[in-house]
């Protein structure tokens, strides 16, 4: 079964708008990690973040970790064309569940 | 450079006949997975492995085989494949808890 799910499904923006995803999962957890993934290639990791951490930043990357609601958030700032992908959540230690993830396109 | 290798990138065959993924990391990390994607159902766990010698299922284990007689490798078993087993394939392995999972390039097999 799916635990975790990104909502929403797709999102259409303009270059320079930030965009902002959600993931839900069902079980407790240990981390929560985000994937980028572009048409059909490997998924890249783009960040982590632990269950004892609220809040996380890398580059124009913020991601929220809120365990009592058991969802995430990825925001993308001031966003580009080159950030055109799908975007992935994943919980689990070694036994993953991966999201069906929001595809992202952004509009130069 | 680090890295997952998975061969080959694309794959056509026909029902039953068996095949093997072949997954590499150079990494030496003692964790390596399989993985399948399908539109709208996201990624998938086939199987996984902890160190040589172990293996477990993961969430769609049926029809497929791993084996892991060496560290760096994990090849992934299609003893009598199926058209309902075409679908986009990633090996990933991940080196320590609590770090992210490096992903392999995928193969994209279409059974007939």
């Amino acid at each position: 079964s799916q635990q975790g799910e990104e909502d929403p499904q797709a999102l259409s923006i303009q270059e320079g708008e930030n965009a902002t995803m959600n993931c839900s999962y069902k079980t407790s957890i240990n981390n929560l990690q985000w994937y980028r993934q572009n048409s059909g290639r490997g998924l890249v990791h783009l960040i982590l973040i632990r269950s004892n951490e609220r809040e996380k930043h890398s580059g124009r990357l913020r991601v929220t970790l809120d365990t009592s609601k058991k969802s995430s958030s990825l925001l993308i700032t001031a966003s580009r064309a080159a950030d055109t992908a799908s975007y992935f959540c994943a919980t689990g230690t070694y036994k993953y569940i991966f999201g069906t993830g929001t595809r992202l396109k952004v509009l130069a | 450079e680090a890295q997952v290798t998975q061969n080959p990138r694309y794959l056509i065959t026909v029902t039953g006949k068996k095949l093997t993924v072949t997954c590499s990391q150079n990494m030496n990390h003692e964790y390596m997975s399989w993985y399948r994607q399908d539109p709208g159902l996201g990624l998938r766990q086939i199987y996984y492995s902890m160190n040589v010698e172990v293996t477990d299922k993961g969430d769609v284990p049926e029809g497929y085989k791993v084996s892991r007689k060496e560290k760096r490798n994990f090849p992934l078993i299609l003893e009598s494949p199926s058209p309902n087993q075409t679908s986009l394939y990633f090996c990933a392995s991940l080196g320590s808890y609590n770090s992210p999972l490096h992903f392999g390039n995928g193969t994209r097999l279409t059974v007939t």
